[in-house]
Formats: structure tokens, sequence, C-alpha cells
């Protein structure tokens, strides 16, 4: 069964600076990975998605990697705002149906806070 | 609308009372999922729609749990007996197929159930 790991749970800088999000998980036979953010009380945004056979995707200020073959992922965001405050999310969609296994497998998220 | 829509928003019920939840994708949106977020958990998969069909509904939690959908639009998800439990936010996506790997899941904001 599919295990998505995030880490850190929690993480707080000052405004500006550049920041690593990780993503692990356990089984490397993906359909494809897909990274969000979720506002309190609200639902996901959809940040970025990378497909299996692709390394890395960039959106702006946004950038995720994907080493599929050690099971990680990181999202890299630069120049970091007040706004980028939020829960950042990612979620992996197995090769495999079937078994309820055909959704996403989320991580427990990492909740950032962006200091003014 | 743009986005994905869920009704209601927060819905309040007694124990044992049944609720029927709605969520409408983005128009032209052949997949359609749902998700369970309880308190302090991941997300977790319930069941997905490509087209009118649900290929596999071991993902729900229980008997108690069914969906339909209809006209490849709306689809509800039904809670019968509700369990203290079952108190969650249920999250509805949707994307353009389910075997496109390169098309996100776009989500809605959410239905948050609270059973007294």
């Amino acid at each position: 069964k599919q295990e998505v790991t995030q880490i850190p749970a929690a993480l707080s800088v000052p405004e500006g600076e550049n920041l690593v999000l990780n993503c692990s998980f356990t089984d490397s036979a993906i359909y494809n990975l897909q990274w969000f953010r979720q506002d309190p009380g609200k639902g996901l945004t959809s940040l970025l998605l990378i497909q299996s056979s692709q390394r890395e995707q960039t959106s702006g200020r946004l950038n995720a990697s994907l080493d599929k073959s050690s099971g990680r992922s990181t999202l890299y965001i630069a120049a970091s705002q007040p706004g980028d405050s939020a829960t950042y999310l990612c979620a992996v969609r197995g090769l495999y149906s079937g078994g309820g296994a055909d959704g996403l497998t989320f991580g427990k998220g990492t909740h950032l806070i962006i200091q003014p | 609308g743009a986005g994905v829509s869920q009704s209601p928003s927060n819905k309040v019920t007694e124990k044992g009372k049944d609720v029927e939840l709605r969520c409408d994708p983005i128009s032209g949106h052949t997949a359609l999922y749902w998700y369970r977020q309880r308190l302090g958990q991941g997300l977790e998969f319930l069941i997905y729609f490509q087209g009118n069909s649900a290929p596999d509904k071991s993902g729900l939690p229980s008997d108690r749990f069914s969906a339909e959908r209809t006209g490849e639009s709306v689809s509800t998800l039904t809670i019968q007996r509700t369990q203290q439990e079952d108190s969650a936010v249920y999250l509805c996506a949707s994307s353009l197929g389910h075997f496109e790997s390169n098309q996100p899941q776009h989500f809605g904001d959410g239905t948050r159930l609270s059973i007294l």
C-alpha cells in the first residue's frame, strides 16, 4: 500500500527566503504526482503536476522535482511571501487500479508560515 | 461555474440520520472523485467515476456509504445511519479524464459534516 510522507510537518520562515518542502513515497509505480496548497476552511488548489516520465515542472516562483526511482519529490518556493502561508500537500496517483487505489494518496502536509 | 461546486458547505445532523452531499464538477470533466478529510488526518480517497460508472467501490469505508452520478455531471454521496466517526470534510474533485496522466484533479471547497 502506497504511503506518502511530508517533511517538515511545519515550517516558519521570514519573508523573502527560498525554501524546500519534501515529499517521499514508498511505491515508485506511480502515474503522476501533484502538489496542492490548502488554505484554512478551503478546498485544495492544484499547484503543479508531474507525470511519471518527467523530472520537474515550474510555475512562477514554484518548482517541483520528481525522482521516481528514489521515491522523492521536492517543492521549491523562491522569494517567499506572506501570501504563500498555507498547508502544502503532496499526492501521488498509483499505476494500479482497484482496491481503493484509483484516487490520489496524500501526505499529511507541511504547514507553512511566512513571517512578514 | 468555473470550478467544482459542492453543497451544502456545512451540514450538522443527528446520529442515525441520513445525509446527502452534492458535487457539481467542472463542465466537460468526465472523471469525478470523492475524498474524506478527518480532523488531524490526511485526505482519504473514497470513490471515483469515469463518466457515469464507478468501477471500484472498495474504497468506501462501509456499506452505509454510497455514491451515484447521473449524466456525467452531478454526483451525490449518501451516508445512511450516520455515526459520529463520519464527521469530516468531504471533498469532491474532477479532472478531464481518469486515464489522462497529465490532467490534474481540481477540488471543491468541501462539505463540512458534523454528526452530533
